[in-house]
């Protein structure tokens, strides 16, 4: 599985758009990439993925480079609420195989008021 | 709908003792499941995967075992625990859903 690089913290003003960063140069063609967040001491929940199309949903929009080797997870409004930690993944889903990943250390986004 | 249960939430064990983690799947057959350690503020590191009863996959070399002894269910075992077994501790499965990994709510083991 490719691996991604995330820098390690971001702060945001309470209202704006946070743009959060994610390289994985190494990434293979059947790959998605995929975004989950984690709460202090909570499980991560995902919150968007893409394979090459940008994507939106109600809590976020990916930005996927043309050639797939970076992507920008973006919170239109960040609220306090948003104050976490975003990790980006790569990886393959197949029904028959385990996809497994590896989280690397993600980005600590803190959300001022 | 899909649910994935974990418990305990917390547990304090003596170095030395026994573990047993457990995380039952709902809503769903046949998932690939996944456990995962998290030391304090670092991301997550991979234990085992499981594609089916009885199959593991084991990661990194330690001091830990897993089974899946039922479709759903998955265990995290030692018999004796280390100092460095402490950390955060998440179930997690996938699915044909292409949401990825849905994790559980962890456990936070500390060994003393």
């Amino acid at each position: 599985d490719a691996k991604t690089t995330q820098p390690p913290s971001m702060d945001c003003a309470e209202g704006r758009a946070a743009n959060l960063p994610c390289n994985h140069s190494t990434i293979s063609g059947n790959e998605y990439v995929y975004w989950y967040r984690q709460i202090h001491s909570q499980g991560p929940q995902y919150i968007i993925h893409g394979l090459k199309n940008n994507e939106t949903n109600e809590m976020a929009s990916l930005i996927i480079t043309e050639d797939r080797k970076s992507s920008t997870l973006i919170l239109p409004h960040a609220t306090l609420r948003d104050t976490a930690v975003y990790y980006c993944i790569v990886m393959v889903l197949v029904l028959t195989n385990a996809g497994k990943s590896t989280f690397g250390d993600g980005t600590t986004l803190t959300v001022k008021p | 709908s899909q649910t994935i249960h974990q418990w305990p939430a917390t547990l304090v064990q003596p170095v030395g003792s026994p573990l047993s983690l457990e995380c039952t799947v709902e809503g769903t057959s046949n998932p690939n499941l996944y456990w995962y350690r998290q030391a304090a503020g670092r991301g997550l590191q991979l234990l085992f995967y499981s594609v089916g009863i009885g199959q593991i996959s084991s990661e990194v070399p330690q001091n830990l075992s897993a089974s899946r002894p039922q479709d759903r269910q998955f265990i995290l075992s030692s018999k004796k625990l280390l100092l460095s077994d402490s950390g955060f501790y998440l179930c997690a499965w996938t699915g044909s859903g292409k949401n990825g990994y849905t994790f559980g709510s962890g456990t936070r083991l500390t060994v003393v």
